[in-house]
């Protein structure tokens, strides 16, 4: 099984600040990338999928470097209820997902 | 809409039972997936289905554990005797198509082996 790496944190950020996140992962063969978001006793909830390209939802800006094999996730104007766990989601295989352990973020007013 | 269901949300048993967690799918999504979370590491693949038939079962931790998916819309996993290491969340997902989809996930089964 291929390996996705990321800084556990946590990242503590005051309230309208910016933050980034950052994942590798090793399977230069993988194709679809994601960032989900899990709360503390829930689910992972898909955030955004990120594409070659660089993609944008609202504060949410997710960027792919395939030559590092390095994804990014960056947050711009934190909110409290941006508190979560970010997770780093990498394809394997072509159906299974591997995911890493996480950054914690609290955003403080 | 209903998201992937399942249940229980939490369990908690002594050593030596069997426990069965089930799950139901989002309708119309062909892909099923069983996961395991802990702290120490994470979320781990245990098996995927695909149309009803299990593709991958390499994450299943040892013979204890079993997996079966009757029809499309229910999936069981189980565990025949439980150990206190067994304890865990519980993750089923589902997916529509099961290459480079998004997972969508269930609110998980809490489980405690005392």
């Amino acid at each position: 099984r291929k390996e996705v790496e990321q800084d556990p944190g946590p990242f503590n950020v005051p309230e309208g600040a910016t933050v980034a996140f950052n994942c590798t992962y090793s399977n230069s063969a993988s194709q679809s990338f994601f960032w989900y978001r899990q709360d503390c006793r829930k689910e992972p909830k898909l955030l955004m999928s990120v594409y070659s390209s660089g993609n944008e939802d609202g504060r949410f800006t997710a960027q792919l470097n395939r030559a590092s094999q390095y994804i990014s996730l960056l947050i711009r104007d934190s909110k409290l209820s941006d508190s979560a766990t970010y997770l780093c989601v990498v394809e394997w295989a072509g159906y299974a997902l591997n995911f890493g352990k996480g950054t914690s973020l609290l955003v403080t007013p | 809409d209903a998201g992937v269901i399942q249940s229980p949300r939490h369990e908690v048993t002594e050593m030596g039972q069997e426990v069965t967690l089930r799950c139901k799918p989002i309708s119309g999504h062909n892909s099923l997936f069983w996961y395991r979370q802990t702290m120490m590491r994470g979320l781990e693949l245990l098996i995927y289905f695909n149309n009803n038939v299990p593709i991958d079962d390499s994450g299943m931790p040892e013979d204890r554990f079993s997996a079966k998916m009757p029809n499309a819309s229910f999936s069981t996993l189980k565990i025949q005797p439980s150990e206190p290491r067994d304890s865990a969340v519980y993750f089923c997902a589902s997916a529509d198509r099961a290459w480079n989809q998004p997972q969508h996930f269930g609110d998980g089964t809490r489980l405690s082996i005392l």
